[in-house]
């Protein structure tokens, strides 16, 4: 079946330009993830619904980002007001279950320019 | 504090060569879990294996098995006979409250 998927792909914004990214999670998966992976690091948690609950969001580095998945399938991530700092490969995953102990799988990310 | 220690930035073998990722984690919780994931250069990340914290068998898949010592806090990787696919980038993670990975181990297998 379909994986987890991400738009855009890739994508430059001029700081201080607001952007969305999309993720379309794998059909039927419960939970969505979101991670800011740097260059030659590992990925680093953002934020985690349950359905349509954002149960936990403490890896949002400012309040400039936010997060919705509002009717429980499709997500989006928003940053405004971009900075050069939010350059970076932003992942989505999802996992069949509620709950942090499942495997989740990754889409293919999208990399965020800020120029 | 929750941590996960990926010594190896980078490895070099030759094809048919055995490989050895080491990971060590930390962690105060008594139940969580264990991941090994592959980043290729396409960058998606690929799941390979959970384990729980309950569950010290060995796993192996294949041409990978996995060893997890809770004595010494560690989920070391191993490849068997590697093959110029199996360069990539290998993450250990823990899931403690939220995952949390190590900084990668960059495989590169040479013909």
């Amino acid at each position: 079946g379909a994986g987890v998927s991400q738009s855009p792909r890739y994508k430059v914004a001029k700081r201080g330009q607001d952007v969305a990214l999309r993720c379309d999670p794998i059909s039927g998966h419960v939970s969505l993830f979101w991670y800011q992976q740097a260059l030659g690091q590992g990925p680093e948690f953002l934020t985690y619904f349950q359905n349509e609950a954002q149960l936990d969001k403490s890896g949002l580095p400012s309040d400039r980002f936010f997060a919705e998945r509002p009717e429980g399938s499709v997500s989006t991530l928003k940053i405004q007001r971009t900075q050069q700092e939010d350059s970076a490969v932003y992942l989505c995953a999802s996992s069949p279950r509620g709950g942090r102990g499942y495997e989740q799988y990754f889409g293919p990310g999208t990399r965020l320019t800020v120029t | 504090a929750q941590k996960v220690t990926q010594a190896q930035t980078e490895i070099s073998v030759v094809e048919k060569e055995d490989v050895t990722l080491d990971c060590v984690y930390e962690t105060r919780d008594t139940t969580y879990y264990l991941f090994w994931y592959k980043q290729p250069p396409s960058g998606e990340l690929v799941f390979l294996i959970r384990r729980n914290s309950f569950d010290e068998q060995n796993e192996i898949s294949g041409r990978y098995s996995w060893n997890f010592q809770k004595s010494t806090s560690s989920f070391n990787f191993t490849i068997t006979a590697s093959q110029v696919v199996d360069s990539a980038v290998y993450f250990c993670a823990l899931m403690a409250g939220k995952l949390i990975f190590g900084q990668g181990t960059e495989l590169s297998v040479k013909p």
